[in-house]
């Protein structure tokens, strides 16, 4: 099954607004991969996360590597448009990637 | 350099046929790894391989086979098509470096309909 649970299923943000999408596991991670999908595309690799309080940010993206390195989130501030689709974590361990069920954003403009 | 090859992009299948869904990758990635995506279901992950002669199953591996000849492709084959086998598939690649792990190159998918 999966190791990583990802909260909320849906999240409906109005344009402009900030949102906080969330990434869980029971056990240490050695790592947190994050990938957008956009609606009838494919999932695009957005970001990694190796290091304890790891925090790397992407123009209005911030991801968060948790310190016990069992949970990661990621953060969009005012929300565009462009933010649609579905926001997936993943867990790599020696090739075997295992995705969260994903976020899926919805933007009202 | 074309990234993630899948072929076809569309596919129908009458229950009981079978069909070898293609990848191919020009990045000399190791890892490369099959997953299926339904409604609301997320991505699952079927079967994956490490290198060339060495597969592994996922999470949902029944109904499928893989092999890894070489380095570049791993074709996914349905080996008895059931309705439940309707789904989109996605062919993926990466490699570990001396940096550690590295993000994943997805194909654009296959969309498989079994009637």
């Amino acid at each position: 099954g999966q190791q990583v649970m990802q909260i909320p299923q849906y999240q409906h943000v109005q344009e402009g607004e900030d949102f906080t999408t969330y990434c869980n596991s029971s056990t240490t991670l050695s790592n947190i991969q994050w990938y957008k999908q956009r609606p009838g595309g494919h999932p695009v690799f957005l970001i990694q996360l190796v290091k304890s309080g790891e925090v790397k940010k992407q123009k209005r993206l911030t991801f968060q590597f948790g310190e016990a390195k069992k949970n990661s989130s990621l953060h969009i501030t005012a929300t565009q448009t462009t933010d649609v689709g579905t926001y997936f974590c993943g867990t790599d361990s020696w090739g075997k990637l295992q995705f969260g069920a994903g976020t899926q954003v919805v933007v009202t403009p | 350099n074309a990234g993630v090859t899948q072929t076809p992009k569309f596919q129908v299948l009458k229950t009981g046929q079978s069909m070898t869904l293609q990848c191919a990758q020009d990045m000399n990635h190791e890892y490369m790894s099959w997953y299926r995506q339904d409604p609301g279901m997320g991505l699952r992950l079927i079967h994956y391989s490490v290198g060339a002669g060495i597969t592994d199953q996922g999470e949902v591996p029944n109904g499928y086979n893989v092999s890894r000849s070489t380095t570049e492709d791993f074709p996914l084959r349905l080996l008895s098509a059931a309705p439940s086998q309707t789904s989109v598939y996605f062919c993926a690649s990466s490699y570990l470096g001396q940096g550690g792990y590295y993000g994943y190159t997805f194909g654009s998918g296959t969309r498989l309909t079994v009637v």
